[in-house]
């Protein structure tokens, strides 16, 4: 059982280039996130999904989109990429209503844009 | 004021010590408590969940304190083991979204 498996780990990107950063989950969840990590800043959402054909914004949305065609996917996409979204990204799923249940992480993708 | 704040940190302390993390949170109407652990370069694992009456697992005791929106962590007996980031999180309102505090980072030492 992979859990939440996300791709690529590692990236480095150039200033205004594209890219695409998958999120699979086998579990069957409902509800899948992505959030990104910056030291001092903790963990902060980017956008999230309720369901299949479903997103919202988080509270850092601003020059990412995202795409929830399949329930198991959430791709996470930059369209132009900007030194200042060099961090670690996080991708997490978890059961519909998720009253004290567990939200599970694939490891991270860590991204540079130089 | 922040959705979900934490203790700013780090905490260092000697192995066998007691240490207490706290955590308050603004929506009055959150629903689902969690502290998870995040070790260093690695994604963060769910420690435990938050029960209005209040819960243990081994050394780890958590607390919750709706009418003051507050959320404790107690860990009694420290092992270097213990040495990790601790996230408080908040599931608030109808959308079931995640918050995440900051984080307290803990580092154990013998």
């Amino acid at each position: 059982n992979a859990g939440v498996t996300q791709t690529p780990k590692f990236r480095v990107l150039k200033t205004g280039q594209s890219m695409t950063l998958l999120c699979a989950q086998d579990m069957n969840h409902e509800y899948m996130y992505w959030y990104r990590q910056d030291p001092g800043m903790g963990l902060r959402l980017i956008h999230y999904s309720v369901g299949e054909g479903t997103t919202a914004k988080g509270e850092v949305p601003d020059g990412y989109n995202v795409s929830r065609l399949k329930k198991q996917n959430f791709l996470l996409g930059l369209e132009s990429a900007a030194p200042s979204q060099t961090s670690v990204y996080f991708c997490a799923s978890s059961p519909l209503k998720a009253r004290n249940t567990e939200a599970f992480f694939g490891q991270g993708t860590r991204l540079t844009v130089v | 004021r922040k959705e979900v704040e934490q203790d700013p940190g780090p905490f260092n302390v000697p192995e066998g010590a007691t240490v207490a993390f706290n955590c308050t949170y603004s929506n009055s109407a959150s629903q689902s408590f969690f502290w998870y652990r995040q070790d260093c370069r690695k994604e963060p694992k769910l420690l435990m969940s938050v029960y209005s009456s209040g819960n243990e697992d081994g050394r780890f005791t958590a607390q919750l304190n709706r009418a003051s929106q507050y959320i404790s962590l107690l860990i009694r007996d420290s092992k270097l083991s213990d040495s990790a980031t601790y996230l408080c999180v908040v599931i608030g309102g109808s959308n079931y979204k995640l918050t995440f505090g900051k984080g307290t980072l803990l580092t154990v030492n013998p």
